[in-house]
Parts: structure tokens; sequence; C-alpha cells
């Protein structure tokens, strides 16, 4: 079973606006979670996190909310750029000495012109 | 360089063969991680080092798989006799002490024919 769900495969916004991407997960142990973005042919490149104590994280043009009690989080980027098309993991992980991260399938955002 | 350094990029194997993947990590990162990339999967953890200690290897599919990191910084994967199932991107990430961020290479595309 998949901890960490990203239901949407694809988005497509206008350059100008916000993206909204989402994220829940299941196991209530998760207490760190973490946004990366892909390029093809690339490694996932860090983004942005939140840590369970906080509901916002804000980075430029990023923010991260967590809502705990409905174990999701999502990710906003305003304004959209062309650059930011790639595709969007989301990942957890528990507080159990080292941080093994759980992804989820991903979300491939295309900002369009 | 400054980043995680991952060899070779591409790898063809003949079902059967044996192959070894290299990950050199960012420069004093305690931590090493080993992660596995179906296709249109998120990334799934293999196996942890910290330093040169194998404290977590139960991600590893099968007992063909094996990782080593015998001076605490490069760390190889092996992968005995391939299967095709076998194929797909090894990613491997680091960090820091005490950090919940890793940062990845840009991974080993491995096709098993």
């Amino acid at each position: 079973d998949q901890q960490v769900k990203q239901n949407s495969p694809s988005l497509s916004v206008q350059e100008g606006r916000i993206s909204i991407l989402n994220c829940d997960y299941t196991n209530s142990m998760f207490d760190y979670f973490l946004w990366y973005k892909k390029y093809p042919a690339e490694g996932p490149t860090f983004l942005i996190s939140i840590s369970s104590i906080k509901d916002k994280n804000e980075d430029g043009r990023f923010t991260v909310f967590l809502n705990k009690s409905a174990k999701h989080l999502s990710l906003h980027i305003v304004p959209s750029q062309p650059g930011d098309s790639a595709v969007y993991f989301c990942a957890a992980s528990a507080n159990s000495g080292y941080s093994t991260l759980t992804f989820g399938k991903g979300t491939m955002l295309l900002v369009s012109p | 360089g400054a980043g995680v350094s991952q060899s070779p990029r591409y790898k063809v194997a003949k079902r059967g063969q044996d192959v070894a993947l290299r990950c050199d990590p960012i420069s004093g990162h305690v931590s090493l991680f080993w992660y596995q990339q179906a296709l249109g999967q998120g990334p799934e953890f293999l196996t942890y080092f910290q330093n040169e200690a194998q404290l977590d290897k139960s991600g590893l599919p099968s007992d063909r798989f094996f990782a080593e990191r015998p001076e605490g910084s490069v760390s190889t994967l092996k992968i005995q006799r391939t299967q095709q199932e076998d194929s797909a991107v090894y990613l491997c990430a680091s960090s820091g002490t005490g950090q919940n961020i890793q940062y990845f290479g840009a991974g080993t595309r491995l096709s098993v024919l």
C-alpha cells in the first residue's frame, strides 16, 4: 500500500497563474515532508520542506501547506513560470534516527506561456 | 564537484550479467542512501549507510543486490545475475549529520536485455 499518494499524474497551468500540487499520506509517524523537483535525465532536486510542527513554509514563489489532521499537504507555486515544468515528488520521513524518504509517484507540471 | 556524482549514467546489461554502480557523495556527508526508481514511479528506498556501516538494507529486493561503502565515502551497489525486472534508475543520495534533506545524484539508468 502506498503511504504517500499524489493522485494527480499531471497538471497544466498557464504562465503567471498559481500551480497547486497535492499530496496525501497515511502513516501518522511521518513528521517531516519534502518536495523535490525533477527534470528529465536528472536526479531529484530539493525544493522546499516542512516539519510537522508547522502548518506553512514559504520560500520565494513556493509555499508548502501542511494539514496534519487531514494528512494532506500541498505545494503552491505563484506565479508559475515555464521553467517550473517538471515532475514534482512529495516525500515524507519519520523520526527513526535517520531520514529514509518515502516518495509519491509524482505529478508532472506543465506551465505553458 | 560539489554535488553527488554517479557513474555510469547509463548501463546496458545482458540478463545474467553482474553490474556495479558507483556513487560519490557530497564531501563530508555521513549518510548515504540508495533508491530504485521504476518507470512512472517514485524512488523507493533500498539501503542506508552511516559512514561505512550499513544500518538498513531492508529495501534490497533480493540477495542478488549488495551494497558497500568500505571507507565511508564512495559507495558501490552491485547487482548479480541481473534480471529484466532490475531495469530501473538507481539513485544515490547523501545528507549531512542531523539533516533531513537528502541531495540526489543524477542516477544510473540500468537496462537489462
